[in-house]
């Protein structure tokens, strides 16, 4: 049972470049979530899904896309980076009104 | 609106008590506990409903006053394992979480032997 998976774990990208961050779970889960996670700030959420197909914005969503084909996975897209996206990304998932679990983080550098 | 925790950081000696506070200036459905230990992922704590229901695995207890929109995570005979810094999240509403929690900015906690 991996529970959530994220990959890369760490990525370098220059700015103007774009990426794509996988996150994909195991357990069934109806929701997931992107946060981003920077020095001095807590965990500030980017955008989120309720389901397969949907999706919506968080607190701090410019700059990020993201799509939920399937209920397993959610990814996040940075079209064009910018340094003030260089933070720790962490993806979560949770059933209905219970805790997150959370995966391991990707670490992004925008140079 | 980021709820506040307070203290922001606290030490304490292996075996004593610890208090974290979690507050908001806007009414709260549910308030969630993690602790997250130095470059590794936030990890589930505990629960906590409007109406007084609890959820958690941890051996961790925690209050939720809903009147004053506070919550505090109570950590008794402190082990050194405990070491991490502790956030709060809220939810606004009873979506089950499927809005998103809104978290603070975290409470340092330091275990020395």
């Amino acid at each position: 049972n991996a529970g959530v998976t994220q990959t890369p774990k760490f990525r370098v990208l220059k700015t103007g470049q774009s990426m794509t961050l996988l996150c994909a779970q195991d357990m069934n889960h109806e929701y997931m979530y992107w946060y981003r996670q920077d020095p001095g700030m807590g965990l500030r959420l980017i955008h989120y899904s309720v389901g397969e197909g949907t999706t919506a914005k968080g607190e701090v969503p410019d700059g990020y896309n993201v799509s939920r084909l399937k209920k397993q996975n959610f990814l996040l897209g940075l079209e064009s980076a910018a340094p003030s996206q260089t933070s720790v990304y962490f993806c979560a998932s949770s059933p209905i009104g219970y805790g997150y679990t959370f995966g391991s983080g990707t670490r992004l550098t925008v140079v | 609106q980021q709820p506040v925790q307070s203290p922001q950081a606290v030490i304490l000696r292996e075996g004593e008590d610890a208090v974290i506070n979690c507050s908001s200036s806007k009414a709260l459905y549910s308030v969630h506990w993690y602790r997250q230990k130095h470059g590794e992922a936030p990890v589930f704590l505990m629960i906590l409903l409007k109406g007084g229901e609890q959820k958690g695995h941890e051996k961790i207890s925690a209050s939720f006053n809903e009147k004053k929109q506070q919550s505090s995570l109570y950590l008794t005979a402190s082990q050194l394992s405990y070491s991490g810094t502790y956030f709060c999240g809220t939810e606004k509403g009873p979506g089950g979480g499927a809005d998103g929690l809104t978290f603070g900015k975290g409470t340092h906690l330091i275990i020395q032997p």
